[in-house]
């Protein structure tokens, strides 16, 4: 159980487009929903946090026009990268807590922009 | 602030001999503590958690981790290593709350398991 998937899994896109990542759980309602961003050999950073039928919280830092966040259903976030430049390109992972006090995790989506 | 350290960036251990992967952690009041392991372009897989009970707690794989209030430690083990262990491990604490929480991750631990 608790399953956390993303897609897409890899996405190479060219400058200045926009690309959405959706990450859903599987097997069970997440009220809220995590975004992070992990650089190479580094950590996780908290982008966001989204809770279903509200606005996302966003972390300091961190661009709200630029990383649209929506958390439209229980099991359903989506991140969207708008414009985005090379230096954009990174490794964005999901999470959702299932009401137990544990994050499981999406796969990971790797985005390289050109 | 809670704030996770994880002093190695990397352990080093022979296949067969046991493993240990440290983390200690500045939190208020008590933490929740939780490993997880994440292996090459993949996200993070849960491992196991201390929440209350029982200092010694045992997750997946055969891992385990005991949780030392005096030492602020919640160091990762396991009694032998595999080759596939071989990953990046973080470590996380987050304070007690009732609703939802915000965890702070260690910057990882590379662990190589060698043949």
């Amino acid at each position: 159980g608790a399953v956390v998937s993303q897609h897409p899994s890899r996405v190479i896109c060219k400058s200045g487009t926009s690309v959405k990542i959706e990450c859903r759980s599987l097997d069970f309602q997440a009220t809220t929903m995590f975004w992070y961003r992990q650089f190479p050999k580094q950590s996780l950073m908290l982008m966001a946090t989204s809770n279903e039928g509200s606005k996302a919280t966003y972390e300091q830092g961190v661009e709200k026009d630029k990383f649209l966040i929506n958390h439209a259903s229980l099991t359903l976030s989506t991140l969207t990268v708008t414009s985005a430049h090379p230096e954009d390109s990174s490794f964005y992972i999901c999470s959702a807590e299932s009401g137990t006090d544990t994050q499981y995790f999406g796969p990971g989506t790797r985005l390289t922009v050109l | 602030a809670q704030s996770v350290a994880q002093p190695e960036d990397q352990v080093n251990v022979a296949e067969g001999n046991p493993l240990t992967v440290k983390c200690t952690y500045s939190v208020s009041g008590n933490p929740y503590l939780f490993w997880y392991v994440q292996y090459p372009n993949r996200g993070l897989q849960f491992l196991l958690k201390y929440i209350t009970g029982d200092n010694l707690v045992k997750g997946s794989y055969g891992f385990e981790a005991e949780f030392n209030k005096s030492q602020t430690s919640f160091h990762l083990k396991k009694p032998s290593a595999l080759v596939s262990d071989s990953a990046l491990y973080f470590c996380a604490v987050s304070p007690p709350s009732g609703g939802s929480y915000i965890p702070t991750f260690g910057r990882g631990t590379s662990l190589i398991v060698h043949p």
